[in-house]
């Protein structure tokens, strides 16, 4: 189990700027979701995977925010145009379901911190 | 709608003194309640869990109870160790099994 993985940890970019993140979960684990946490808060959900199928977004996620998860492996998250608002922690976590269909605990990743200036 | 509400921290101790962090959240019906640790420079770490009323949750000393009556899932330790310092974050699981978080309460111990 090599747990949750996130690229970059870190990421630097001017205002205007894209950037991608890439999470890899926990292999077998169907369940994929994105979190924001910004200084001083606890995380805020964005949006999750079920296999490739992204079942729910947050408000938090506006049209410049999107997500993918090809094949039902790793996961990107984009920013288009990012602003200095952006700046956060973006967590991932990943859980498995159980037969009955119900997810078990949700596995964090070490985040990506991303800074706009 | 789904809310999770801790103390303010930052919580100070001293080393071996007992530790309570009190957490209560507001849902409907009766979800999924958990600790996460944050350490410093590190991701949420899974601490304990507890699924349904009066389940207690247990992990490297420390112990929470699934209260109904009162919607609250305290975090307790009898002895606290200057490495326990770190976040902690109490968090519930809502109807779409996502994770909703308290803000975190932050401890920290001294030798």
């Amino acid at each position: 189990d090599t747990g949750v993985s996130q690229d970059p940890r870190h990421k630097i970019t001017k205002r205007g700027q894209n950037v991608t993140f890439r999470c890899d979960p926990i292999s077998e684990h169907n369940r994929l979701y994105w979190y924001r946490q910004t200084l001083g808060q606890g995380p805020e959900f964005l949006t999750y995977f079920q296999n490739e199928a992204q079942l729910e977004k947050s408000r938090l996620l506006s049209d410049r925010f999107s997500a993918e998860r090809p094949k039902g492996s790793f996961s990107t998250l984009e920013i288009q145009r990012t602003e200095q608002g952006d700046s956060a922690m973006y967590l991932c976590a990943s859980s498995r379901l159980s037969t009955s269909g119900r997810p078990y605990e949700q596995y964090f990743g070490p985040g990506t911190r991303l800074t706009v200036t | 709608g789904n809310s999770v509400t801790q103390m303010e921290g930052p919580v100070t101790l001293s080393e071996e003194a007992f530790l309570t962090i009190n957490c209560t959240y507001t849902a409907t019906g009766y979800p999924s309640l958990f600790w996460y640790v944050q350490y410093p420079g590190e991701g949420l770490q899974l601490l304990l869990k507890a699924t349904k009323a009066d389940d207690k949750g247990s992990n490297k000393g420390f112990e929470a109870t699934y209260r109904k009556e009162t919607t609250s899932f305290h975090l307790e330790k009898g002895s606290v160790q200057v490495s326990d310092s770190a976040v902690y974050f109490c968090a519930l699981m809502d109807s779409s099994y996502k994770l909703i978080f308290g803000s975190g309460t932050r401890l920290l111990v001294r030798p």
